[in-house]
C-alpha cells in the first residue's frame, strides 16, 4: 500500500486527454510538501516530467502538465500519442515517515 | 553531460551483504544530496535512502533502517549504498538518483536517474 494512491490504470485514444491523480495526506501533500511527476517507459529508467506541481522541465512537451490542490495532485496529458504509453509516477514528501514517498504508479494504455 | 552510473548488484543469498556503487559525472556531485530508490521486478518505485551533499543528514526508510548505510565520498564523486541481512523482498533494481539541492529534508526532485543494478536476493 502506498503512501500516495494513483489509479493502477488509464487509458485514451490518441488526440485524447487523460488525468492521472495522486491522493495523499496530511502528512505528505497536504503538509504543503510539492508534488512531482516521472514517466517510466518499458525497459527504461524513470524521466522526471513535472517538478514542484506543475513546472515541466526543459524538453518536456507542454501536452504535460501538473496542478496541486490541498492532499492531492494531478497530471494532465493532452493530445495523447502512441509514445506516452508508459508508467507514471507521482512523488512527494511525508514528515511522518521523514523520508520521499511515491505513489503505486498509474499505467497509461493509448487505444 | 549528467550521468549516474550504478554498480555492484548480484545475485545473494539470504543474510548476506552487498555494496552498491553510484558513478556521477556531468555537475559539481558535492552540491547536491543523493537518493537510493528501488523497484521489485514488476512494481512500482520505492524510495530507500538519500543523503545531504556533506553527509550531515541522512535518512532511511523504515524497512532498511538499521540493515542498509547510505555513504557517498565527494572526491570520488560516488555514492554507495551498504547492503546487509539481505532478505528477498531487498530483491530489486536499485538505481541513484540526483537531488535538486543539497539537503534530504523536504520535497526535492530526482533528476537523473542512472539505468539501475540489479539486485537478486535467493539461495
Amino acid at each position: 500500500q502506498s503512501v500516495l494512491t494513483q489509479p493502477p490504470s488509464v487509458s485514451g485514444a490518441p488526440g485524447q486527454r487523460v488525468t492521472i491523480s495522486c491522493t495523499g495526506s496530511s502528512s505528505n501533500i497536504g503538509a504543503g510538501y510539492d508534488v512531482h511527476w516521472y514517466q517510466q517507459l518499458p525497459g527504461a529508467a524513470p524521466k522526471l516530467l513535472i517538478y514542484d506541481n506543475s513546472n515541466r522541465p526543459s524538453g518536456v512537451p507542454d501536452r504535460f502538465s501538473g496542478s496541486q490542490s490541498v492532499t492531492s495532485a494531478s497530471l494532465d496529458i493532452t493530445g495523447l500519442q502512441a509514445e506516452d504509453e508508459a508508467d507514471y509516477y507521482c512523488q512527494s514528501f511525508d514528515n511522518s515517515l521523514s523520508g520521499s514517498v511515491f505513489g503505486g504508479g498509474t499505467k497509461l494504455t493509448v487505444l | 553531460e549528467v550521468q549516474l552510473v550504478e554498480s555492484g548488484g548480484g545475485l545473494v543469498q539470504p543474510g548476506r551483504s552487498l555494496r552498491l556503487s553510484c558513478a556521477a559525472s556531468g555537475f559539481t556531485f558535492d552540491d547536491y544530496a543523493m537518493h537510493w530508490v528501488r523497484q521489485a521486478p514488476g512494481k512500482g518505485l520505492e524510495w530507500v535512502s538519500g543523503i545531504s551533499w556533506n553527509s550531515g543528514s541522512i535518512a532511511y526508510r523504515d524497512s532498511v533502517r538499521g540493515r542498509f548505510t547510505i555513504s557517498r565520498d565527494n572526491v570520488k564523486n560516488s555514492l554507495y549504498l551498504q547492503m546487509n541481512s539481505l532478505t528477498a523482498e531487498d530483491t530489486a533494481l536499485y538505481y541513484c538518483a540526483k537531488a535538486w539541492g543539497e539537503s534530504v529534508a523536504g520535497s526535492s526532485w530526482f533528476d537523473p536517474w542512472g539505468q539501475g543494478t540489479l539486485v537478486t536476493v535467493s539461495s
